[in-house]
């Protein structure tokens, strides 16, 4: 089925290890972004790509990094792993950034930081 | 962004229709209102969005007050598998900026009972 595919759906980590998560899509969508979401808050976007070759900052950016060589997978590397960083990560696709309704989320991966 | 307010939780038959409310007093004249829902251990999900008009789709409708002030997704009959939490969004729609992102709060948790 077309759509996004997050891998892995769980990972524990040590802290101070780095991982990439990995986030692929289907419909030739040209934006794609990272959330994180944590008990009781809301989605908090970590990075964003407007297309191929282009990435970009959101609210949360550090301790992550991304990068986007094709238009299918952006996917989210954590450098050195931190508890703080143990969350909920969601991929979303859209065929635009403007497109909110367009907006096609993954699964989540279910990060633990020990 | 303006700001939405949701209870914090409501349930209904199953069967029946489901009313949930969002009140965005502070919005502005070019902003939309959006829902999103997420299905336990999912990633968010369209439903709807409109601006001024009633809309209505194959999943739900959208009430919204002449004054714009607040809105109503209604599921017009509910099953469990429509169990989610809601999120009510107010966003511009062609927004500067590819920075621009769906901001979730903590929505609604709607629980449909057998």
């Amino acid at each position: 089925n077309a759509g996004v595919t997050q891998t892995p759906k769980f990972q524990v980590l040590k802290t101070g290890q780095s991982m990439t998560l990995q986030c692929a899509q289907d419909m030739n969508h040209e934006y794609m972004s990272w959330y994180r979401q944590d008990p009781g808050m809301g989605l908090r976007l970590i990075h964003y790509s407007v297309g191929a070759g282009i990435t970009d900052q959101g609210e949360v950016p550090n301790g992550y990094n991304v990068s986007r060589s094709t238009t299918e997978d952006f996917p989210l590397r954590l450098l050195s792993a931190a508890p703080s960083q143990t969350s909920v990560y969601f991929c979303a696709s859209s065929y635009s950034w403007q497109a909110f309704e367009g907006y096609t989320f993954g699964s989540g991966t279910r990060l633990t930081v020990v | 962004d303006a700001k939405t307010t949701q209870p914090t939780s409501m349930d209904c038959a199953e069967g029946r229709a489901a009313n949930l409310p969002c009140n965005h007093s502070t919005i502005s004249g070019n902003e939309y209102v959006y829902w999103y829902r997420q299905i336990h251990s999912q990633g968010p999900q369209y439903i709807i969005h409109g601006l001024k008009n009633n809309e209505t789709n194959e999943m739900a409708s959208l009430i919204i007050t002449e004054d714009r002030k607040s809105s109503t997704l209604i599921l017009p009959h509910a099953t469990l598998r429509d169990t989610a939490v809601y999120y009510c969004i107010v966003r511009v729609e062609m927004e500067a900026g590819a920075n621009s992102k769906l901001t979730f709060g903590k929505g609604i948790t709607l629980s449909v009972r057998p």
